[in-house]
């Protein structure tokens, strides 16, 4: 069965510096990864993905994530966070089996990431 | 333009009441879903639908029935609501592909008093 993990509940960074929200992730099969972000009173909004190809990917907002297949994680990072950046992130898996229309999307359990001034 | 747009956005009613959140996507889509996120801002997936048919029933009281007249439009009924069911109701879609992202609408908060 797939599952993903976002190990911490709230991140706290200060504004200026790097950031970093964790996701591990077990599924059979090639992953399908992303990240979701939502702000108070709002929809999940579509940050990045890892399909295939180069394990760094750039998503919006100045995101980035880091896929590693040997440690089954992909990290959600930022290099300077921004005030506005705070907010709840999910991170997502799709597991691959070939084709299927019924495969699903298993979100984690949101991390809450508040950075201060 | 709103790709997902859901109502209604707030709805609060009493227990015992049927209650309908409408949703429509104009991005061309063929796959809908519905996602509950509760007060712990956990989101699971109750259903989702490929081309107007059922592929995705998790496990949901048969209180919650889908309907789905065409693929831009997915609607969750709800009958005999309980205090249990206050939470925010996504809706969302993509194309059926596994590679293919996932589009949220603003949700619908359910309030049961």
């Amino acid at each position: 069965a797939q599952s993903v993990a976002q190990p911490e509940d709230q991140v706290n960074v200060a504004e200026g510096n790097p950031l970093t929200v964790k996701c591990t992730y077990s599924v059979s099969g090639n992953p399908y990864l992303f990240w979701y972000v939502q702000y108070p009173n709002r929809g999940l909004q579509f940050l990045l993905k890892y399909i295939t190809g180069d394990n760094l990917v750039k998503g919006s907002y100045g995101f980035e994530a880091e896929f590693n297949k040997s440690q089954t994680s992909f990290h959600l990072k930022k290099p300077s966070a921004l005030v506005s950046d705070s907010a709840l992130y999910f991170c997502a898996v799709r597991g691959l089996s070939g084709y299927s229309s019924a495969s699903k999307i298993i979100f984690g359990s949101g991390t809450r990431l508040s950075i201060r001034p | 333009d709103t790709a997902v747009s859901q109502t209604p956005k707030y709805l609060v009613t009493q227990m015992g009441n049927d209650k309908s959140i409408k949703c429509e996507q104009n991005l061309g889509h063929d796959t809908m879903y519905w996602y509950k996120q509760d007060s712990k801002k956990f989101l699971k997936i109750m259903f989702s639908y490929n081309n107007k048919e059922l592929i995705i029933n998790e496990t949901v009281p048969n209180r919650f029935s889908p309907k789905s007249p065409d693929k831009a439009h997915l609607n969750l009924h709800i009958n005999s609501l309980e205090l249990g069911d206050s939470a925010v109701y996504f809706c969302a879609s993509s194309q059926a592909q596994g590679r293919n992202t996932i589009y949220f609408g603003e949700g619908s908060w359910l309030t049961v008093v």
